[in-house]
């Protein structure tokens, strides 16, 4: 299986200012024949269904404010917030869907706070 | 709208079975995946397999082989999630998510609710 990995577990970033999250996959889950990363960001509050944020590494979802950015690519890949607003606060996680039949796997999350 | 609506909470006994339902609306029922994930307390999301809603056909997590058994209804556009054998360690929260396969996957672009399971004696 491939082992996401996520760090760091928690920040704490003012109002404002800059938060990083990075994720690193065990294998590149990048398909060199259509050039995809096989790689998603979601936002989990307490109560709510994961929201996606953004797929294929870099693709923001529709509604999705701009301030949310993914790059990366192969293995290492960061979901950016560039501005932290209040409604920011939530664990985040990335997400593998590479293989067809191997099992989706997540990062173990990242608890973002003001 | 493209909708997942998923059944009600579940308390149950340890050794017991819950089964949770996931009823589609908004779009062809079969031209969708159904993917179970779920997320207990205090801890991180945890996909659980999927059903091809046009075949039956399934991939479970190996950490749920043998207990976990998905199955659907085209009829009614529901899919359904059986978890046996439950212990404390199955208190979550489960959710169906909606996923596009076209020689490759898409992310999940409709989640469900989520089902509160609790498993207490």
């Amino acid at each position: 299986d491939i082992v996401m990995t996520q760090s760091p577990d928690s920040l704490a970033v003012s109002l404002g200012e800059r938060a990083t999250i990075n994720c690193k996959s065990s294998q590149s889950v990048l398909y060199n024949f259509n050039n995809k990363n096989y790689l998603a960001w979601y936002q989990k509050r307490p109560g709510q269904p994961p929201r996606l944020l953004i797929s294929w590494a870099s693709t923001r979802e529709s509604g999705v404010p701009d301030r949310f950015s993914g790059s990366g690519s192969g293995t290492d890949f960061t979901l950016t917030i560039s501005s932290l607003q209040a409604e920011d606060v939530a664990v985040y996680y990335c997400q593998q869907y590479y293989s067809a039949l191997d099992p989706w796997t997540f990062g173990q999350g990242t608890k973002v706070e003001i | 709208q493209v909708q997942l609506v998923q059944s009600g909470a579940e308390v149950k006994k340890p050794g017991a079975s819950v089964k949770v339902s996931c009823k589609a609306s908004g779009y062809t029922f079969t031209e969708y995946y159904i993917h179970w994930i779920r997320q207990a307390p205090g801890h991180g999301l945890e996909w659980l397999g999927w059903i091809n809603p046009k075949t039956g056909g399934t991939k479970y997590g190996q950490e749920f082989q043998g207990r976990v058994t998905m199955t659907r209804h085209t009829s009614i556009s529901t899919a359904y999630m059986e978890l046996s054998r439950l212990t404390s360690d199955d208190t979550a929260a489960y959710y169906c998510a909606r996923v596009k396969y076209n020689g490759g996957w898409f992310p999940p672009d409709t989640w469900g609710q989520g089902t509160q399971v609790t498993v207490t004696s």
